[in-house]
């Protein structure tokens, strides 16, 4: 089966650290650029980072530059999301997506939900 | 870096309805444009590639149009299973912005 699984997510104090991973299944996983796209409770969707099909090129929003590291380890066919100086504003449930070959969002995983609180 | 305006950000209408949602790109994106419904409780689904182009199995109801600046999503004939938040997205550079995103209520 086709798949995203996000894992990692979980309470966490302002500052703290949290890493996010997720498992691709079913397709081949080198062969395309990948996302991390979140959403706030109730709120819409905001575009985080991204990452070529090779590691390289990572993006950021600047909401996030300089605290998130993006990166993905082809050989485990996995995504990684490494959050540092977390705050209350990074709560969200934070989603795994697929870059399809026309570069739109074409396959998302469920999410895995990050709260930052004290 | 480029803005995303969705308008409008919420509205109802019954079913049948012609609906229109419209995005705005400041600069422009070409046809860099796609589409996508979130139902409740569910993961978004993409709808609309560059700006017009159907993905496989979604309803014909469903059309997109504009490039350079102006877009718009029409739904021609509004069901009940199209109550949904609908955002545009442009994908052809990082950051890759969503817009505000539209929710669409059945009166």
């Amino acid at each position: 089966e086709v798949q995203l699984v996000e894992s990692g997510g979980g309470v966490v104090r302002p500052g703290g650290s949290l890493r996010l991973s997720c498992a691709a299944s079913g397709f081949s996983f080198n062969d395309y650029d990948m996302s991390w796209v979140r959403q706030a409770p109730g709120k819409g969707l905001e575009w985080v980072s991204d990452i070529n099909w090779n590691g390289g090129s990572p993006y950021y929003a600047d909401s996030v530059r300089g605290r998130f590291t993006i990166s993905r380890d082809n050989a485990k066919n996995s995504l990684y999301l490494q959050m540092d100086s977390l705050r209350a504003e990074d709560t969200a449930l934070y989603h795994c997506v697929r870059e399809g070959k026309m570069l739109t969002f074409d396959l998302w995983g469920q999410g895995t939900l990050v709260t930052v609180s004290s | 870096d480029i803005q995303m305006t969705q308008s409008p950000s919420s509205l109802s209408a019954s079913v049948g309805d012609r609906v229109t949602i419209t995005c705005r790109a400041s600069p422009g994106i070409a046809s860099f444009l796609a589409w996508y419904q979130q139902k409740p409780g569910k993961v978004p689904k993409l709808l609309i590639s560059a700006a017009s182009t159907l993905q496989s199995g979604v309803p014909s109801r469903f059309s997109g149009s504009g490039s350079g600046t102006d877009f718009t999503l029409t739904i021609s004939s509004l069901q009940p299973e199209d109550v949904a938040t609908y955002y545009c997205q442009k994908y052809n550079s990082a950051p890759r912005t969503f817009g505000q995103g539209t929710k669409v209520q059945i009166k």
